[in-house]
């Protein structure tokens, strides 16, 4: 089963942007979409969009439209999340998740995103 | 988009069979798929196209479907099986949502 690595905790100021990546640790994405999940401290889950990697194309959550950019790097073995105009309700657990045969099947480890003045 | 009803919480006792539902109106088109979030943990994935169970998770975890409500049935509960769960499904569109999620507290 791939396993999906994430980058490291992020702390930005209200306006910044952040990128996080999400690497498969022994293979490529190829075959199957990643996600982008996040969870606010105490709250539920609240999914943000999926790439295609092989062909690269995107769907966003109408909430995040115009504020998120779902990238993969040439070697498809790494997968970016870049998050615009951060606010302090951006602060959260920002999850990469690969949709499998039987849903959500590989999930990396997470990321915090703090936003902080 | 739609949206995916599910109860805050819900409480057993060790041995008892906890039902956790989850409503929603697309629910008759699309799949539905539950996941349990431990604290401090990433969520796995329970139970896949609303009956089907993953390998090395217990026979205790169900799906079933009735219209517009599916159920997670854990038979049996027990004490690791504390958590969060969620369920999800997706629109036409190929957009996912999440229930809000049940807190399930074993006494």
């Amino acid at each position: 089963q791939v396993q999906l690595v994430q980058s490291g905790a992020e702390v930005k100021k209200p306006g910044a942007s952040v990128k996080v990546s999400c690497k498969a640790s022994a293979d490529t994405f190829t075959n199957y979409h990643i996600n982008w999940v996040r969870q606010a401290t105490g709250q539920g889950l609240e999914w943000m969009g999926w790439m295609n990697p092989n062909s690269g194309a995107t769907g966003y959550a109408e909430k995040f439209q115009g504020r998120i950019t779902m990238t993969r790097n040439s070697a498809i073995t790494t997968a970016d999340m870049y998050l615009s105009s951060l606010r302090s309700d951006d602060t959260a657990v920002y999850y990469c998740a690969r949709a499998g045969n039987s849903g959500f099947d590989s999930w990396g480890q997470g990321t915090l995103v703090t936003v902080s003045s | 988009s739609f949206e995916l009803t599910q109860p805050p919480s819900v409480s057993v006792s060790p041995g008892q069979t906890a039902r956790i539902t989850c409503s929603g109106d697309a629910l008759t088109l699309q799949f539905v798929y539950w996941y349990q979030q431990k604290a401090g943990q990433a969520p796995v994935v329970v139970i896949y196209k609303d009956t089907e169970r993953p390998s090395g998770i217990p026979e205790r975890f169900s799906g079933s479907s009735s219209g517009t409500t599916v159920t997670l049935t854990i038979s049996g509960v027990q004490a690791e099986d504390e958590a969060d769960y969620y369920c999800q499904s997706s629109d036409s569109s190929g957009s996912w949502v999440f229930g809000g999620g049940t807190k399930l507290t074993v006494l």
